[in-house]
C-alpha cells in the first residue's frame, strides 16, 4: 500500500511568517506533486519533482517554492505568508507509468 | 482556460439508484483520463481510469465511458450507497507529456439520500 504522510493535518500561522509543510512517500516514486484546493477551483498544481533536486512550476508558484533532496520527501515552503494562501494543501506521488497518483490525507492552513 | 470542466458542482441521488458523474475536455491531446473521490478533511483517492483507445472500463459497481467525438466522459456508479456521499474529480493527462502532470476539473459533490 503506497502511503504519502504530511507532517501537518492543521496549522494556523500569522501573516509574514515562513512555514515548512512538508511530505514523505514511502513507495519510491519517482515523480511529487504540491497542489492547493480551494472550493469551486478543484485542484490546482503549485509545484512537482520528477527527480532529487528537480522541479517545475505548475499553474500557481507565486508566493511558493519547493525543496526535494531525497526521494522520499518534498517541502513546500511559504517564504512569506498571506491571508489568501489559506487554504487546503495536498502533496501527491506517482510512477512515470501508471499515473495515478497518491494524495497525502492534506494540510489545512489558515494564515490570519 | 479550463481544459477539464465538471458543469454540476453537486447531485443528489437517491440510495440504491445510477449516479451519473459528468466530464467534458476541450484539449484533444488528452489520452488518458482518471477519476477519484474525495472525503472531507481526506485526499483524494483513486477510484477508476481510462485509455482514449477505449471506451469502456469497469471495475465493480464504477464504470467509466469515453466519448472522445464529444470530448465527454462520465462516471456511473450502480446502485449508490450512503458511502459513495463525496466530492468527484475527474482528471486528465496528455499525451506526450514527460512530466505526468493531470489537468483536474472543480469537482462534483454526491449526495446520496437514503
Amino acid at each position: 500500500d503506497v502511503k504519502v504522510t504530511q507532517s501537518s493535518r492543521y496549522l494556523v500561522k500569522r501573516t509574514g511568517e515562513k512555514v515548512f509543510l512538508e511530505c514523505v512517500q514511502d513507495m519510491d516514486h519517482e515523480n511529487m506533486f504540491w497542489y492547493r484546493q480551494d472550493p469551486g477551483l478543484g485542484l490546482r498544481l503549485i509545484y512537482f519533482s520528477y527527480d532529487v533536486k528537480m522541479k517545475e512550476k505548475g499553474d500557481i508558484p507565486e508566493g511558493y517554492s519547493v525543496s526535494r533532496e531525497k526521494k522520499e520527501r518534498f517541502s513546500l515552503i511559504l517564504e512569506s505568508a498571506s491571508t489568501n494562501q489559506t487554504s487546503m494543501y495536498l502533496c501527491a506521488s506517482s510512477l512515470a507509468v501508471p499515473y495515478e497518483q497518491y494524495f497525502g490525507p492534506g494540510t489545512r492552513l489558515t494564515v490570519t | 482556460d479550463q481544459q477539464v470542466k465538471q458543469n454540476s458542482p453537486s447531485l443528489s441521488v437517491q440510495e440504491g439508484r445510477i449516479s451519473i458523474l459528468n466530464c467534458d475536455y476541450t484539449n484533444s491531446m488528452f489520452d488518458y483520463f482518471l477519476w477519484y473521490k474525495k472525503y472531507p478533511a481526506e485526499g483524494p483517492t483513486f477510484l477508476i481510469s481510462i485509455s482514449s483507445i477505449k471506451d469502456k472500463n469497469e471495475d465493480g459497481r464504477f464504470t467509466v465511458f469515453l466519448n472522445k467525438s464529444a470530448k465527454h466522459l462520465s462516471l456511473h456508479i450502480v446502485p449508490s450507497q450512503p458511502g459513495d456521499s463525496a466530492v468527484y474529480f475527474c482528471a486528465a493527462k496528455k499525451n506526450m507529456d514527460s512530466n505526468y502532470q493531470l489537468i483536474w476539473g472543480a469537482g462534483t459533490k454526491l449526495i446520496i439520500k437514503p
